[in-house]
């Protein structure tokens, strides 16, 4: 079962803008994109989802093309807070599973 | 805010018991689902329920066992708990408007099988 395809990790500043993208080869026709946020310990939390074009919200920015095979996730001024792994998600068939992929690894650094 | 909830947030515990790990939400979401996570890895996904007495395994291959009797509790069970069984399990209900599915978490459950 083929899984989103993202960089294992990452490495980025306080301030600066990260930018984080996400292959989706099997994504089925009407699924969403979404994108959550892993703390140590913690369970993921829902970061943004979108359909395609652009979204925003008060945290983050989704880009997704008009084929739907990417996503891009981007945190604009990230802190040390953001510091943290990320995991794109969608469903690749007309099943209830939702599988994470490996997801990437981001390292802000003072 | 969706408010799921997972007890006991830490569990220590000998081989061969058997052990039953809780999940409640208060969402009233059809759908709910168990991951597993070891430290720095990813998270496999090992049972799933769409609706009350209706349960599935997922795709990492599991001795766990789950139930769903009720919309709102989602229990996981190990009957006789190993060493390899210790991990972190997660628990999440989902709110699903037109595929548009977004999970919510719980806090998870650490479990160590000495």
């Amino acid at each position: 079962l083929a899984k989103t395809t993202q960089p294992i990790s990452m490495d980025s500043y306080e301030g600066q803008e990260v930018n984080i993208t996400c292959s989706h080869n099997n994504i089925a026709t009407n699924d969403y994109i979404t994108w959550y946020q892993q703390f140590p310990s913690q369970g993921p939390r829902f970061i943004i989802q979108g359909y395609k074009t652009k979204v925003t919200n008060e945290v983050a920015s989704l880009f997704i093309p008009a084929d739907r095979k990417s996503s891009t996730l981007s945190l604009p001024r990230v802190s040390l807070s953001d510091t943290a792994v990320y995991y794109c998600l969608d469903r690749m068939d007309s099943s209830y599973k939702l599988i994470f992929g490996s997801g990437t690894r981001l390292l802000v650094r003072p | 805010e969706a408010d799921i909830y997972q007890t006991p947030r830490y569990l220590v515990i000998g081989t061969g018991k058997k052990i039953t790990l809780e999940c409640s939400q208060t969402m009233g979401h059809d759908k709910m689902y168990w991951y597993q996570q070891d430290p720095g890895m990813e998270l496999h996904l090992i049972h799933y329920s769409y609706g009350v007495n209706s349960t599935e395994k997922g795709d990492l291959s599991s001795e766990s066992t789950v139930s769903r009797i009720r919309t709102e509790h989602f229990p996981l069970t190990l009957e006789s708990a190993r060493p390899s069984h210790t991990s972190q399990y997660l628990c999440a209900s989902s709110e699903d408007a037109d595929r548009a599915e977004k999970l919510f978490f719980g806090s998870g459950t650490q479990l160590s099988v000495l």
